[in-house]
């Protein structure tokens, strides 16, 4: 099973809302990553949890609260977003926390802040 | 930060044709990565090559470090190859991994 799977696909909320999204993989890896990706424009990393540990947080607000319950399983919480927020919001996860490893890509979830 | 370009930024094939993506970086990098991602957003990670040529199927890749470009070769291409073509990189002491900027296919039947 070479599979991550995202949840939900689609979000719409307002600015006043809370919403989690989700992200899992049963392929026994040990890293996991949340990546923005506006439209047009390349994925840009946000988060990198190795071995269940926030390892990497590329100075993203604090509006974006990521959490890691166990080594299948990554949430990214939201509160309080700005329409700038909408994007393509894809997970991630590879062997281990190298950069070598290759990353397999969930499908991402399109958010809409309104 | 490193600079990632690629070119073309857009590309128009008829089914069949084959081509040439290329990818330049501006400084010494310890890995490169191509991806596809296609028109609904899923990414797949099509070669890992640092450097060197590799050959799956219908696509290839090489990588001249010492150079500071990559190359994909997309051959008697499909409507199914029509997508986003992203080359990244990463470097020694840089916790990220850089994203170019992207070639946009797609193939006509």
């Amino acid at each position: 099973d070479t599979e991550v799977t995202q949840t939900p696909k689609h979000l719409v909320m307002g600015m006043t809302n809370k919403k989690s999204l989700k992200c899992e993989q049963h392929m026994g890896h040990r890293a996991m990553y949340w990546y923005k990706q506006k439209a047009k424009k390349p994925p840009e990393l946000m988060f990198v949890y190795s071995y269940e540990k926030l390892s990497i947080n590329e100075s993203v607000p604090s509006r974006f609260s990521p959490e890691c319950p166990n080594s299948s399983l990554l949430n990214l919480h939201l509160h309080a977003l700005q329409p700038e927020d909408s994007a393509l919001y894809l997970c991630a996860s590879s062997q281990a926390g190298q950069w070598r490893d290759t990353q397999y890509f969930g499908p991402g979830t399109r958010l809409t802040v309104l | 930060g490193i600079q990632v370009e690629q070119s073309p930024p857009d590309l128009i094939l008829q089914e069949g044709a084959n081509s040439t993506l290329r990818c330049n970086f501006s400084d010494s990098v310890n890995n490169l990565q191509w991806f596809h991602q296609n028109p609904w957003g899923q990414l797949i990670n099509l070669f890992y090559i640092p450097s060197g040529t590799k050959q799956n199927g219908r696509l290839s890749a090489t990588t001249v470090a010492t150079e500071r470009y990559s190359l994909l070769y997309i051959s008697s291409s499909q409507t199914t190859d029509s997508g986003v073509y992203f080359c990244a990189v990463d470097q020694t002491g840089a916790n990220n991994l850089f994203f170019g900027t992207g070639t946009r296919l797609t193939v006509i039947p």
